[in-house]
């Protein structure tokens, strides 16, 4: 299958400071990336869709200016989460679909202290 | 608004046992129905794709069902092994390739 690649695996940061998420897709061009927030015991939420070249769609209750997201070729999509507070803490799961099926990255752990 | 419901939340089987997780969702619009592996603080990895106008797919000793008018999908798996254990995921495919998924079904198998 597919392979999407993720950096990096496991992050932790200050309260305040921002931390950018890579996601890549290594054997296939991807104008479309999903990114997915999952916090413990709870399902996978989509936060926004990724389109390169033009402005991310974000889901209802996600803040655009505080999760920066940037698709700026067909293999790399961004995900900058600004300012982070402790609430942001997660599992950030990208995720892209070449042809039919949906191929996930392998996530990255954030924390916030 | 679309929602999945997994059930059972867990479960707990021997070594060698058939078992089954069952999917549900409200709308049955839906492009297609994915079941998702995942292991512990780890990505999801795809175990079966079915598209909205088929019944089933199968991928070893794995099968998936899909009852679109009744909102339902199960995942069999058969001859259960202790490398089985992850939790389960089912999503559903909405317009612009959106997946809905459902919390998962925790699979422990035990030798």
């Amino acid at each position: 299958g597919a392979v999407v690649s993720q950096h990096p695996s496991r992050v932790i940061c200050k309260s305040g400071t921002s931390v950018k998420i890579e996601c890549r897709s290594l054997d296939f061009q991807a104008t479309t990336m999903f990114w997915y927030r999952q916090f413990p015991k709870q399902s996978l939420m989509l936060m926004a869709t990724s389109n390169e070249g033009s402005k991310a769609t974000y889901e209802q209750g996600v803040e655009k200016d505080k999760f920066l997201i940037n698709h700026a070729s067909l293999t790399l999509s961004t995900l900058t989460v600004t300012s982070a507070h402790p609430e942001d803490s997660s599992f950030y799961i990208c995720s892209a679909r070449p042809v039919g099926e949906q191929f996930f990255g392998p996530g990255t752990r954030l924390t916030v202290l | 608004k679309q929602e999945v419901t997994q059930i059972p939340a867990a479960l707990s089987v021997p070594e060698g046992e058939n078992l089954v997780l069952n999917c549900s969702f409200t709308d049955s619009a839906i492009y297609n129905l994915q079941w998702f592996r995942q292991d512990p603080g780890k990505g999801l990895t795809s175990l079966l794709l079915i598209q909205s106008s088929q019944r089933e797919q199968t991928s070893g000793r794995l099968n998936a069902s899909l009852d679109k008018s009744s909102g339902r999908s199960t995942l069999y798996i058969a001859a259960s092994q202790p490398g089985d254990s992850a939790t389960y995921l089912c999503a559903v495919v909405v317009g612009s390739e959106k997946l809905v998924f459902g919390k998962g079904t925790k699979l422990t198998v035990n030798p």
